[in-house]
């Protein structure tokens, strides 16, 4: 299986910041990495798919980059409605995987 | 509108059984593979299962494997995951969630999630 590693585990951070959160695969996923966005009892959202490639409708501050073993999700300027907890998941094989999680806390 | 409608969670015993069904409708069901993610109470996410559009394929967590069996009605736009011997670490909300168009394994729409508590 294929173990997703998200650092940190939560980030407290004031709005108008650069967030950066990283995800490590256990092993070459190519570009199949996919960022969620999940808000205290919602489901999550879907934010980047293909490492880098912004859903429709998510606003252009999310973006995310890396291929291979190492990704990282990127929030330009942190607005209020940002602080929520992000999930990275490996989308290249089976069994799917996800990130443990970064909780993005005001500071 | 694309909505993904979960029901049929709830308590129930450790080695007990329970039906999920997931009601779809704003796309056209049969052409999107789908999956069952849960998320433990303050937890994180773990996939359960996947099913193509046909649902002629699936894919099971080893968690589950042998104890859950994912299969859905194309002609009712319905899911339906069926849950045997179930245990206490079970115990989640569980989402279904849509293919990405052209994708597959990523999900762009989730279901508000049903609620499974096991325990005694």
């Amino acid at each position: 299986d294929i173990q997703m590693t998200q650092s940190p585990s939560s980030v407290s951070a004031s709005v108008g910041d650069r967030v950066t959160i990283t995800c490590r695969a256990s092993q070459g996923i190519s570009s199949w990495l996919v960022w969620y966005q999940q808000k205290p009892g919602k489901a999550p959202k879907l934010l980047i798919f293909a490492a880098s490639s912004l859903q429709s409708g998510v606003p252009s501050r999310f973006s995310g980059s890396g291929s291979g073993t190492d990704f990282t999700l990127t929030i330009s300027s942190l607005q209020p409605e940002d602080f929520a907890t992000y999930y990275c998941q490996q989308a290249n094989s089976f069994p799917l995987t996800f990130g443990g999680g970064t909780k993005v806390e005001i500071k | 509108e694309v909505q993904l409608l979960e029901s049929g969670g709830g308590l129930v015993q450790p080695g007990g059984s329970l039906r999920l069904s997931c009601a779809a409708s704003g796309f056209s069901f049969s052409s999107y593979g789908m999956s069952w993610v849960r998320q433990a109470p303050g937890k994180g996410l773990e996939w359960v299962s996947s099913i193509s559009g046909t649902g002629t394929s699936t894919y099971h967590a080893d968690s589950v494997k042998g104890r859950f069996t994912f299969s859905r009605d194309n002609s009712k736009n319905t899911l339906y995951l069926q849950m045997n011997s179930l245990r206490a670490e079970d115990t989640a909300v569980y989402y279904c969630a849509k293919d990405l168009s052209g994708y597959n394994s990523i999900f762009d729409y989730w279901g508000r999630g049903t609620l499974v508590t096991v325990s005694s």
